[in-house]
Protein backbone atom coordinates (compact mmCIF):
# COMPACT_ATOMS: atom_id res chain seq x y z
CA UNK A 1 0.00 0.00 0.00
CA UNK A 2 0.77 3.48 -0.24
CA UNK A 3 2.63 4.87 2.60
CA UNK A 4 1.37 8.45 4.09
CA UNK A 5 3.71 10.97 6.16
CA UNK A 6 4.04 14.49 7.06
CA UNK A 7 6.08 15.48 3.73
CA UNK A 8 4.48 16.04 0.33
CA UNK A 9 6.05 15.79 -3.05
CA UNK A 10 7.13 19.46 -3.85
CA UNK A 11 7.61 21.02 -6.72
CA UNK A 12 9.52 24.38 -7.29
CA UNK A 13 8.71 26.69 -10.28
CA UNK A 14 9.88 30.09 -11.08
CA UNK A 15 7.03 32.47 -11.49
CA UNK A 16 6.15 32.79 -15.11
CA UNK A 17 6.88 29.54 -15.87
CA UNK A 18 4.76 26.81 -16.27
CA UNK A 19 4.26 24.13 -13.73
CA UNK A 20 2.72 20.22 -14.40
CA UNK A 21 1.42 18.30 -11.13
CA UNK A 22 1.32 14.82 -11.81
CA UNK A 23 -0.92 11.84 -10.28
CA UNK A 24 -1.40 8.00 -10.48
CA UNK A 25 -5.27 7.07 -9.59
CA UNK A 26 -5.70 3.51 -8.77
CA UNK A 27 -9.45 2.34 -9.86
CA UNK A 28 -9.55 1.48 -13.49
CA UNK A 29 -13.82 2.26 -13.17
CA UNK A 30 -13.13 5.46 -11.94
CA UNK A 31 -14.80 7.67 -14.27
CA UNK A 32 -14.70 10.83 -13.40
CA UNK A 33 -11.60 13.16 -12.20
CA UNK A 34 -11.34 16.63 -10.34
CA UNK A 35 -8.25 19.07 -9.23
CA UNK A 36 -8.25 20.04 -6.22
CA UNK A 37 -6.04 23.12 -4.56
CA UNK A 38 -5.56 23.59 -1.26
CA UNK A 39 -4.04 26.59 0.42
CA UNK A 40 -3.02 26.73 4.16
CA UNK A 41 -6.18 26.98 6.74
CA UNK A 42 -8.65 26.13 4.23
CA UNK A 43 -10.73 23.57 2.43
CA UNK A 44 -9.94 21.74 -1.37
CA UNK A 45 -11.18 24.43 -3.49
CA UNK A 46 -11.96 22.86 -7.36
CA UNK A 47 -9.70 24.09 -10.09
CA UNK A 48 -11.26 21.76 -12.95
CA UNK A 49 -12.78 18.10 -13.59
CA UNK A 50 -12.61 15.82 -16.81
CA UNK A 51 -14.92 12.50 -17.39
CA UNK A 52 -13.26 9.17 -18.30
CA UNK A 53 -14.50 10.14 -21.95
CA UNK A 54 -12.14 12.55 -22.20
CA UNK A 55 -8.47 13.36 -22.46
CA UNK A 56 -7.85 16.77 -22.25
CA UNK A 57 -9.79 19.15 -21.16
CA UNK A 58 -8.69 23.41 -20.82
CA UNK A 59 -9.52 25.93 -18.35
CA UNK A 60 -8.50 29.39 -17.64
CA UNK A 61 -4.38 28.46 -17.33
CA UNK A 62 -4.98 24.83 -16.41
CA UNK A 63 -4.87 21.95 -18.63
CA UNK A 64 -5.99 18.30 -17.32
CA UNK A 65 -5.02 15.29 -19.06
CA UNK A 66 -5.84 11.58 -18.91
CA UNK A 67 -4.44 8.80 -19.52
CA UNK A 68 -6.69 5.55 -18.80
CA UNK A 69 -4.09 3.62 -20.05
CA UNK A 70 -1.79 3.60 -17.30
CA UNK A 71 -4.05 5.78 -15.05
CA UNK A 72 -2.28 8.80 -14.91
CA UNK A 73 -3.76 12.55 -14.29
CA UNK A 74 -1.88 15.38 -14.69
CA UNK A 75 -2.54 19.37 -14.60
CA UNK A 76 -0.45 21.82 -16.08
CA UNK A 77 -0.76 25.13 -14.55
CA UNK A 78 0.37 28.06 -17.35
CA UNK A 79 2.60 31.26 -16.40
CA UNK A 80 2.55 29.91 -12.67
CA UNK A 81 1.88 32.93 -9.75
CA UNK A 82 2.62 33.26 -6.33
CA UNK A 83 -1.39 32.86 -5.88
CA UNK A 84 -0.76 29.20 -7.53
CA UNK A 85 1.34 28.28 -4.76
CA UNK A 86 -0.66 25.35 -2.42
CA UNK A 87 -0.94 22.14 -2.19
CA UNK A 88 -2.79 20.19 -4.86
CA UNK A 89 -5.18 16.89 -5.20
CA UNK A 90 -6.28 14.65 -7.70
CA UNK A 91 -9.72 12.77 -6.62
CA UNK A 92 -11.24 10.30 -8.70
CA UNK A 93 -14.66 9.09 -8.04
CA UNK A 94 -15.68 5.81 -9.55
CA UNK A 95 -19.44 6.16 -9.76
CA UNK A 96 -20.74 5.70 -5.84
CA UNK A 97 -20.48 9.11 -5.10
CA UNK A 98 -17.56 9.39 -2.75
CA UNK A 99 -14.33 10.84 -3.79
CA UNK A 100 -10.86 8.70 -3.64
CA UNK A 101 -7.60 11.96 -2.73
CA UNK A 102 -4.24 11.35 -4.04
CA UNK A 103 -1.47 12.11 -0.98
CA UNK A 104 -0.71 15.64 -2.50
CA UNK A 105 1.69 17.29 -4.38
CA UNK A 106 2.93 20.87 -2.70
CA UNK A 107 3.83 23.64 -5.52
CA UNK A 108 5.91 26.86 -4.29
CA UNK A 109 6.04 29.57 -6.57
CA UNK A 110 9.38 31.45 -6.51
CA UNK A 111 9.27 35.00 -7.24
CA UNK B 1 -20.27 32.88 -5.37
CA UNK B 2 -21.81 30.38 -3.39
CA UNK B 3 -19.71 28.24 -0.76
CA UNK B 4 -20.31 25.98 1.87
CA UNK B 5 -19.97 26.98 5.13
CA UNK B 6 -18.67 25.36 8.30
CA UNK B 7 -18.72 25.98 11.86
CA UNK B 8 -17.43 26.17 14.24
CA UNK B 9 -13.60 27.20 12.71
CA UNK B 10 -12.36 25.33 15.80
CA UNK B 11 -13.62 22.99 18.50
CA UNK B 12 -11.75 21.28 20.96
CA UNK B 13 -13.22 18.76 23.32
CA UNK B 14 -12.89 16.51 26.45
CA UNK B 15 -12.06 12.50 25.31
CA UNK B 16 -15.68 11.05 25.43
CA UNK B 17 -17.34 13.76 24.68
CA UNK B 18 -19.90 14.30 22.35
CA UNK B 19 -19.27 17.39 19.58
CA UNK B 20 -21.45 18.24 16.45
CA UNK B 21 -19.92 19.99 13.67
CA UNK B 22 -22.01 22.38 11.19
CA UNK B 23 -22.54 23.05 7.99
CA UNK B 24 -24.52 25.30 5.22
CA UNK B 25 -24.43 23.69 1.79
CA UNK B 26 -24.51 25.42 -1.22
CA UNK B 27 -28.46 26.16 -1.61
CA UNK B 28 -29.75 24.90 -4.74
CA UNK B 29 -27.13 21.29 -3.99
CA UNK B 30 -29.05 18.15 -2.71
CA UNK B 31 -25.67 15.88 -2.42
CA UNK B 32 -24.03 15.99 0.88
CA UNK B 33 -20.55 14.79 2.36
CA UNK B 34 -18.29 14.99 5.02
CA UNK B 35 -14.74 14.24 4.79
CA UNK B 36 -11.69 14.21 7.01
CA UNK B 37 -8.05 14.77 6.68
CA UNK B 38 -6.13 14.07 9.74
CA UNK B 39 -2.98 16.09 9.81
CA UNK B 40 -0.37 15.75 6.69
CA UNK B 41 -2.81 12.57 5.49
CA UNK B 42 -5.21 12.45 2.91
CA UNK B 43 -8.28 13.78 2.89
CA UNK B 44 -11.13 10.71 3.58
CA UNK B 45 -14.09 10.34 2.78
CA UNK B 46 -16.40 9.44 5.74
CA UNK B 47 -20.08 9.41 3.91
CA UNK B 48 -22.47 10.49 1.41
CA UNK B 49 -25.86 11.99 2.07
CA UNK B 50 -29.32 12.45 -0.47
CA UNK B 51 -32.69 12.69 -0.31
CA UNK B 52 -32.37 12.57 3.72
CA UNK B 53 -30.69 9.49 4.07
CA UNK B 54 -27.22 8.54 3.56
CA UNK B 55 -26.26 7.04 0.25
CA UNK B 56 -22.65 6.19 0.78
CA UNK B 57 -20.29 5.39 4.00
CA UNK B 58 -17.08 4.88 4.60
CA UNK B 59 -15.31 1.81 7.01
CA UNK B 60 -14.43 4.77 8.92
CA UNK B 61 -17.97 6.19 9.58
CA UNK B 62 -19.09 3.29 12.51
CA UNK B 63 -22.15 3.38 14.84
CA UNK B 64 -19.97 6.94 16.37
CA UNK B 65 -21.22 8.72 13.75
CA UNK B 66 -24.57 10.42 12.44
CA UNK B 67 -25.16 12.88 10.28
CA UNK B 68 -28.31 14.83 10.07
CA UNK B 69 -29.62 17.74 7.76
CA UNK B 70 -32.13 19.10 10.56
CA UNK B 71 -33.72 21.65 8.42
CA UNK B 72 -33.86 23.23 4.89
CA UNK B 73 -30.20 24.55 4.94
CA UNK B 74 -28.36 22.82 7.87
CA UNK B 75 -25.85 19.39 7.67
CA UNK B 76 -24.82 18.64 10.56
CA UNK B 77 -21.73 15.28 11.63
CA UNK B 78 -22.37 14.05 15.10
CA UNK B 79 -19.17 12.22 16.99
CA UNK B 80 -20.39 10.15 19.72
CA UNK B 81 -17.76 9.44 22.73
CA UNK B 82 -14.95 11.39 20.90
CA UNK B 83 -11.71 9.69 20.74
CA UNK B 84 -8.29 10.83 20.55
CA UNK B 85 -8.22 9.46 16.96
CA UNK B 86 -11.08 11.91 15.95
CA UNK B 87 -8.88 14.72 16.02
CA UNK B 88 -8.47 15.94 12.43
CA UNK B 89 -9.94 18.86 9.98
CA UNK B 90 -13.78 17.95 9.28
CA UNK B 91 -14.58 19.14 5.51
CA UNK B 92 -18.01 19.52 4.44
CA UNK B 93 -18.94 19.15 0.69
CA UNK B 94 -21.90 19.21 -1.42
CA UNK B 95 -22.64 19.10 -5.27
CA UNK B 96 -25.32 19.84 -7.16
CA UNK B 97 -28.21 17.48 -8.95
CA UNK B 98 -26.21 14.74 -10.03
CA UNK B 99 -23.66 12.82 -8.99
CA UNK B 100 -19.94 13.16 -11.14
CA UNK B 101 -20.43 17.25 -10.47
CA UNK B 102 -17.61 19.03 -8.89
CA UNK B 103 -18.24 18.63 -4.84
CA UNK B 104 -17.78 21.91 -3.40
CA UNK B 105 -15.89 22.05 -0.07
CA UNK B 106 -15.95 23.72 2.81
CA UNK B 107 -12.74 25.60 5.07
CA UNK B 108 -13.54 22.92 7.48
CA UNK B 109 -13.76 22.61 11.36
CA UNK B 110 -10.38 21.69 12.90
CA UNK B 111 -11.85 19.07 15.87
CA UNK B 112 -9.22 18.89 18.73
CA UNK B 113 -9.65 15.76 21.39
CA UNK B 114 -7.79 16.41 24.23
Amino acid sequence: GESVGLHLPTLSVQEGDNSIINCAYSNSASDYFIWYKQESGKGPQFIIDIRSNMDKRQGQRVTVLLNKTVKHLSLQIAATQPGDSAVYFCAENSGNNRLAFGKGNQVVVIP
Amino acid sequence: EPEVTQTPSHQVTQMGQEVILRCVPISNHLYFYWYRQILGQKVEFLVSFYNNEISEKSEIFDDQFSVERPDGSNFTLKIRSTKLEDSAMYFCASSARRPNQPQHFGDGTRLSIL
